[in-house]
């Protein structure tokens, strides 16, 4: 059974660039899109964005100038920087693995697999 | 952006209630509406893809409808461990937004 887990610094500085991993295990990377996700505290579910496994991104256009998504497909992994941060990215850290089906005229896309989340505060 | 309105954004029940929860969209996404339960600090858990797609392993009191712009999440009859917070998320065009939440609650 496929299972994700994130990992990197639960403290960031102002300003600096937030980096986090997400490790596939029980399957492989190959074939899917992969997801972050994010939670402010006490707050609603904002997608980040999607990387396929041949590198193809998508992002969330509210943070694509400071985003970047990425695979490893040779250590089942994919990773997110964040370049900038403010308080407002202040958040847990999901990642995702999002299923693919095709539906009438175009495709459609769920999240099966989650992390169990990791907390990145910022702040100096 | 797709904007996701959840409604009620709460809600009292109690045990063998029905209960719906309703999540309309800003423009129509055809059938491409999932919805995930999350309990407080857990990540969220796939209950309904595609509008009304049962995920494996989730229970047949857990129903979804709807096309459109409008969606619906039923509950035949509440178990102790469904009060949690219920999410919608349209997955038509990026970026894939989500519903701000409905939280269940015991009566």
């Amino acid at each position: 059974q496929v299972q994700l887990q994130e990992s990197g610094p639960g403290l960031v500085k102002p300003s600096e660039t937030l980096s986090l991993s997400c490790i596939v295990s029980g399957g492989s990377i190959s074939g899917y899109y992969w997801s972050w996700i994010r939670q402010p505290p006490g707050k609603g579910l904002e997608w980040i964005g999607n990387v396929y496994h041949s590198g193809t991104t998508n992002y969330n256009s509210a943070l694509k100038s400071r985003l970047t998504i990425s695979v490893d497909t040779s250590k089942d992994q994919f990773s997110l920087k964040l370049t900038s941060v403010t308080a407002a990215d202040t958040a847990v850290y999901y990642c995702a693995r999002v299923l693919e089906g095709v539906g009438t005229g175009s495709y459609y896309y769920y999240m099966d697999v989650w992390g169990k989340g990791t907390t990145v505060i910022v702040s100096s | 952006d797709i904007q996701m309105t959840q409604s009620p954004s709460s809600l009292s029940a109690s045990v063998g209630d029905r209960v719906t929860i309703t999540c309309r969209a800003s423009q129509s996404i055809s059938s491409y509406l999932n919805w995930y339960q999350q309990k407080p600090g857990k990540a969220p858990n796939l209950l309904i893809y595609v509008a009304s797609n049962l995920q494996s392993g989730v229970p047949s009191r857990f129903s979804g409808s709807g096309s459109g712009t409008d969606f619906t999440l039923t509950i035949s009859s509440l178990q102790p461990e469904d009060f949690a917070t219920y999410y919608c998320q349209q997955t038509y065009s990026t970026p894939y937004t989500f519903g701000q939440g409905t939280k269940l609650q015991i009566k």
